[in-house]
């Protein structure tokens, strides 16, 4: 069965350090986006990409990146971990702006100390 | 950037009653979306309402689009423990372009 993946589900790291974020989806959508879920912020989108070699800023993309070399995986890089990164980030998916579903990864509970 | 309202944030239940949450809007929706986020899980959409005044059922769950497309509604009859999630509504369509703006979302305890 087509799925969304993320690993790791749980990293813990230190101030300053790069971190990446996997996520990969078997669906074969075009789209993918990036989260982050925060208590008294819901989810709030960091990058998203409409295809291969396309990304673009969310609402909250300040210390983040993203490529996309491919159709399957959109990574999330964070250049310099700041403890205000501490988060859930979700990974999610979907076919195309008509149909709008999106599908979810697990998501990665990330701790920055 | 539309301004997006869920009432309640949390509501707290017994097995049994009927609740329901809202997620209201200064702006016209295209359409709208419900997900439910089960704790330790991502959000997996319920429905998608798209005309004004639609209702839509999913068993026990009632979803109603306002007729001016600018608030939506999830009723719940006899909620049970297994609707026990963070319930997040989400405008679509139009120039959204596949992206989504969740509310806050109301979180639903439904005790035994």
């Amino acid at each position: 069965d087509a799925e969304i993946t993320q690993s790791p589900r749980h990293k813990i790291t230190e101030t300053g350090r790069q971190v990446t974020l996997a996520c990969h989806q078997t669906w074969n959508h075009n789209n993918m986006f990036w989260y982050r879920q925060d208590l008294g912020h819901g989810l709030r989108l960091i990058h998203y990409s409409y295809g291969v070699q396309d990304t673009n800023k969310g609402e909250v993309s300040d210390g983040y990146s993203v490529s996309r070399s491919n159709t399957e995986d959109l990574p999330l890089t964070l250049e310099s971990a700041a403890s205000s990164q501490t988060s859930v980030y979700f990974c999610a998916s979907s076919e195309s702006w008509a149909k709008g579903t999106q599908y979810f990864g697990p998501g990665t509970r990330l701790t920055v100390l | 950037t539309q301004l997006l309202e869920q009432s309640p944030q949390f509501l707290s239940i017994q097995e049994g009653e009927n609740l329901t949450v809202y997620c209201n809007s200064s702006s016209v929706f295209s359409s709208l979306q419900w997900y439910r986020q089960e704790p330790g899980e991502g959000p997996v959409l319920l429905v998608t309402v798209v005309t004004g005044g639609e209702v839509k059922k999913l068993k026990r769950l009632t979803f109603q689009f306002g007729d001016a497309r600018k608030d939506s509604s999830l009723h719940i009859t006899a909620a049970q423990p297994g609707d026990t999630g963070l319930y997040l509504c989400a405008p679509t369509g139009g120039t959204s372009y596949g992206k989504l703006t969740f509310g806050q979302g109301t979180i639903l305890t439904v005790h035994p």
